[in-house]
């Protein structure tokens, strides 16, 4: 079983500042590597697929990076919006079920 | 308009049963594999269950293995998911989500809004 680790827990910058958080994998994911973002009483938002792809109508300030076991989502200048709690997530061919880190939360 | 959204949700004793629903619209909803993920109050997300776009697979996290089924109906654009035996660690909001597509078909790119499941006595 694969587990996603991510680091910090808790990241504290303010609007303007670069984010730039970390996900490891426990053994090889490839760049089967997605991120989401999710704010309080809402559903998780599909942000970075493929490890470096950006979803439909994703801001060009998030970025993805990374392979194998290593990958960073990086925010390039935070806007208030951008606080929140972000994911990464790992899911296969097979088995087919899918892996979640235990967040970071991003705050000012 | 593409969305999903959830029902379902509710209070439930322990050791009793409910059926989630996850209405999809705006999307050929048959082309995509289905998940069903939670996120007790809290949390993380967690995930639980997936059905191929066929209706023919499943697959389950183990700790709701023998006690959730999911399935859908691709003639009225639906997944389901039926829950028995529930537990007080059942208590979580079930978002359904979608495969994406191509390149993203690992992650879920659309998600619904979320149903809240409390097991309690």
């Amino acid at each position: 079983e694969i587990v996603l680790t991510q680091s910090p827990a808790t990241l504290s910058l303010s609007p303007g500042e670069r984010a730039t958080l970390s996900c490891r994998a426990s053994q090889s994911v490839r760049s089967n590597l997605a991120w989401y973002q999710q704010k309080p009483g809402q559903a998780p938002r599909l942000l970075i697929y493929d490890a470096s792809k950006r979803a439909t109508g994703i801001a060009a300030r998030f970025s993805g990076s990374g392979s194998g076991t290593d990958f960073t989502l990086t925010v390039s200048s935070l806007e208030p919006e951008d606080f929140a709690v972000y994911y990464c997530q790992h899911r296969g061919h097979w088995p087919p079920g899918a892996t979640f880190g235990q967040g970071t939360k991003l705050e000012i | 308009q593409v969305r999903l959204v959830e029902s379902g949700g509710g209070v439930v004793q322990p050791g009793r049963s409910l059926r989630l629903s996850c209405a999809a619209s705006g999307l050929t909803f048959s082309s995509y594999g289905m998940h069903w993920v939670r996120q007790a109050p809290g949390k993380g997300l967690e995930w639980v269950a997936v059905v191929s776009s066929d209706g023919n697979t499943q697959y389950y996290e183990d700790s709701v293995k023998g006690r959730f089924t999911i399935s859908r109906d691709n003639y009225k654009n639906m997944l389901y998911l039926e829950m028995s035996g529930l537990r007080a660690e059942d208590t979580a909001v079930y978002y359904c989500a979608k495969e994406g597509f191509a390149a993203a078909v690992y992650a879920f790119d659309l998600w619904g809004q979320g149903t809240m499941l409390t097991v309690s006595s």
